[in-house]
């Protein structure tokens, strides 16, 4: 079974420009969650996806958004890119919403300059 | 708001040795506690998953623990390997609001 996916690896950006990253889950999966992961602050929690519909909401300013399609493939949008977006951006996929394990992607390499 | 802490920060031992990583967690309200290793630059592998019905998981040479009365996890490595070498992370999934906290990680050496 395929393994959950992340697209582009690795993107270079510069300040006020907006990127898309996609997330393709294992296949049955319906929930998923994006994650930032700097050196600094470590793994935090940017939003979950399930049914397309957005179910949880961490701590990010609004310039951080995304989507789910039918197919429980989601996309997350960062606007008006800042040199702290710099980061490794990870999206995780579980089966349904509560207990099951997670399973995450390579992640996408973004550096802004 | 949960918080995760691991100790240590970082390890190394020589090859062969047995180890435990430690996870605390400040709420105990968790659907789940998993345990990840993540190689530099990569995602993250997901290694044992305990639901907070159970007190422990095994799955190889790890095994991992969980005393949710504590907030605490703990995970056991045997006979530690070069390939071992890598961070280890734990995150508590909340149920008020499902989401999953994660500790700052354990890098870990282990030297040939």
């Amino acid at each position: 079974k395929a393994g959950v996916t992340q697209t582009p690896r690795y993107l270079i950006k510069t300040r006020g420009q907006q990127v898309t990253l996609s997330c393709s889950p294992i296949s049955g999966h319906r929930s998923v969650s994006w994650y930032q992961q700097t050196p600094g602050q470590g793994l935090q929690f940017l939003f979950e996806y399930f049914s397309e519909t957005q179910r949880n909401k961490g701590n990010f300013p609004g310039r951080f958004s995304g989507r789910q399609f039918s197919n429980s493939r989601s996309e997350m949008n960062v606007s008006t890119l800042e040199l702290g977006d710099s980061a490794l951006y990870l999206c995780a996929s579980t089966r349904d919403r509560v207990s099951n394990e997670q399973f995450f992607g390579p992640g996408t390499r973004l550096t802004v300059l | 708001k949960q918080e995760v802490t691991q100790i240590p920060a970082a390890l190394s031992v020589p090859e062969g040795e047995n180890l435990v990583l430690n996870c605390s967690f400040t709420d105990s309200a968790i659907y789940n506690l998993q345990w990840f290793r993540q190689d530099p630059g990569k995602g993250l592998t997901s290694l044992l998953l305990i639901q907070s019905s159970q007190r422990e998981q095994t799955s190889g040479r790890l095994n991992a623990s969980l005393d949710k009365s504590s907030g605490r996890s703990t995970l056991y490595i045997a006979a530690s390997q070069p390939g071992d070498s890598a961070t280890y992370l734990c995150a508590a999934r909340s149920n008020t609001g499902n989401q999953f906290y994660f500790g700052t990680g354990t890098s870990l050496t282990v030297i040939p």
